[in-house]
């Protein structure tokens, strides 16, 4: 079946340093990616999201680009701050099967 | 805020216990999903349910069950409960059947002693 994975974290960096979250999917068809974040004692939002090959999702500085020839979608932000410091999720929605499939998460820490 | 309601945020109960989750979704969105997030199994899809029809099931135990009722919100309901169930329940909404981008609530956190 569908699957996404996710680099094991935690990723910890200082501020101002550069973020990659490798993500990698396996899916028959053609699913949409995203990412999401989850901020402490917070629900899952949605950060951002590409629904074709090359389609490059971006929001608050972070940027991921579908990759249907490498099958990955990994999350880049060029200057971290503090505040991104949360868990991030990788996932896919497959139109036929109307669910979205989560990777395991991958906590970033950021310190000043 | 994401428009999504759960409710009760934090539920502490005995093994054996039955409990109901509560999920008011975004207006005017038609599709609810479950979510179960716990440290060791990762963020597992357990149910869908759209304008009031199961849509898709996950993992979900046979212990557990869900509705949609008419006005869109819906119940997870959980029996029997284990020291294993413990985990944080997300509900999420969507406007389309296809999942292609979904709001989550804050969870409700269940805790089983």
């Amino acid at each position: 079946g569908d699957s996404v994975t996710q680099m094991e974290g935690p990723v910890t960096l200082s501020e101002e340093a550069f973020l990659t979250i490798n993500c990698t999917y396996t899916a028959t068809g053609y699913p949409s990616l995203f990412w999401y974040v989850q901020y402490p004692g917070e629900g899952l939002q949605l950060l951002l999201k590409a629904t074709k090959a090359d389609d490059k999702g971006s929001n608050k500085g972070f940027e991921a680009t579908y990759r249907k020839e490498t099958t990955s979608f990994h999350l880049e932000k060029g200057s971290v701050q503090v505040s991104d410091s949360a868990v991030y999720f990788c996932a896919l929605s497959d139109l036929n099967t109307d669910k979205l499939i989560f990777g395991t998460g991958t906590r970033l820490q950021v310190f000043p | 805020d994401s428009g999504v309601t759960q409710t009760p945020k934090h539920l502490i109960t005995a093994t054996g216990q039955r409990v109901t989750l509560r999920c008011s979704p975004r207006s005017g969105d038609l599709s609810v999903y479950w979510y179960q997030q716990s440290l060791d199994q990762g963020l597992q899809f357990l149910i869908q349910y759209y304008n009031g029809e199961e849509r898709a099931k996950g993992n979900i135990l046979e212990r557990f069950s869900a509705q949609q009722f008419p006005d869109l919100h819906s119940e997870l309901n959980l029996s029997s409960l284990e020291l294993g169930d413990s985990a944080l329940y997300f509900c999420a909404s969507s406007v389309r059947p296809q999942n292609t981008e979904a709001f989550f609530g804050q969870g409700t956190r269940l805790t089983v002693v």
